[in-house]
């Protein structure tokens, strides 16, 4: 049981767009920055947006992300097939004094 | 260029010790605002942080594992090692290290990452 709940799936076919939702608590999303990562098939996971909403030199501006509270979103528009992959947020937690991972989430396009 | 990469055994046995090592290039552990930190994913479930240790050697544990982990560095050969006493099969999971940086604090995040290691826990 994850300390960030993410939907563990989300669909939509292509062109789209799509949102993944992470949901948290006053001691983490709520008084600590969110980041999202992407992780492909068999590759290693990759920063995709840090700090709620700023998107990594390289990264597709397809990809925001934003908080509100203690929940955070990541949003992919204009949806490819090479953007199905699993989605995590992170997020520091003052209660556990550790960092924490979301379930993770599985984007498919349709 | 930043790069990282995991070594260490790929098979070890119930009980044994597990020692990882995490060699990188690119940047200095020594410099403010930089950390790594080690991630594990067992197959097919979700990624889960293990431990951290930053520039000024301030360490950090996860809580439900802190008893087995430690974490240390080398600064002068730009590497960093885990340990995880007691192994048992549930550990058998792909060990990540990772850069962390904290480019407007308090907390940072994972920026660069290495390819992984698998390491198996079985007799």
């Amino acid at each position: 049981q994850s300390v960030l709940t993410q939907p563990p799936s989300v669909s939509e076919a292509p062109r789209q767009r799509v949102t993944i939702s992470c949901s948290g608590s006053s001691s983490n999303i709520g008084n600590n920055a969110v980041n999202w990562y992407q992780q492909l098939p068999g590759k290693a996971p990759k920063l995709l947006i840090y700090y709620d909403d700023l998107l990594p030199s390289g990264v597709s501006d397809r990809f925001s992300g934003s908080k509100s509270g203690t929940s955070a979103s990541l949003a992919i528009s204009g949806l490819q097939s090479e953007d199905e992959a699993d989605y995590y947020c992170a997020a520091w937690d003052d209660s556990l004094n550790g960092l924490v991972f979301g379930g993770g989430t599985k984007l498919t396009v349709l | 260029q930043i790069t990282l990469k995991e070594s260490g055994p790929t098979l070890v046995k119930p009980t044994q010790t597990l020692t990882l090592t995490c060699t990188f290039s690119g940047f200095s552990l020594s410099t403010s605002g930089v950390g790594v930190g080690w991630i594990r994913q067992p197959p097919g479930k979700a990624l889960e942080w293990l431990a951290l240790i930053y520039w000024d050697d301030d360490k950090r544990y996860s809580p439900s594992l802190k008893s087995r982990l430690t974490i240390t560095k080398d600064t002068s050969k730009n590497q960093v090692v885990l340990t995880m006493t007691n192994m048992d099969p549930v550990d058998t999971a792909t060990y990540y290290c990772a850069r962390y940086y904290d480019s407007s604090g308090p907390h940072g995040y994972f920026d660069y990452w290495g390819q992984g290691t698998l390491v198996t826990v079985s007799s």
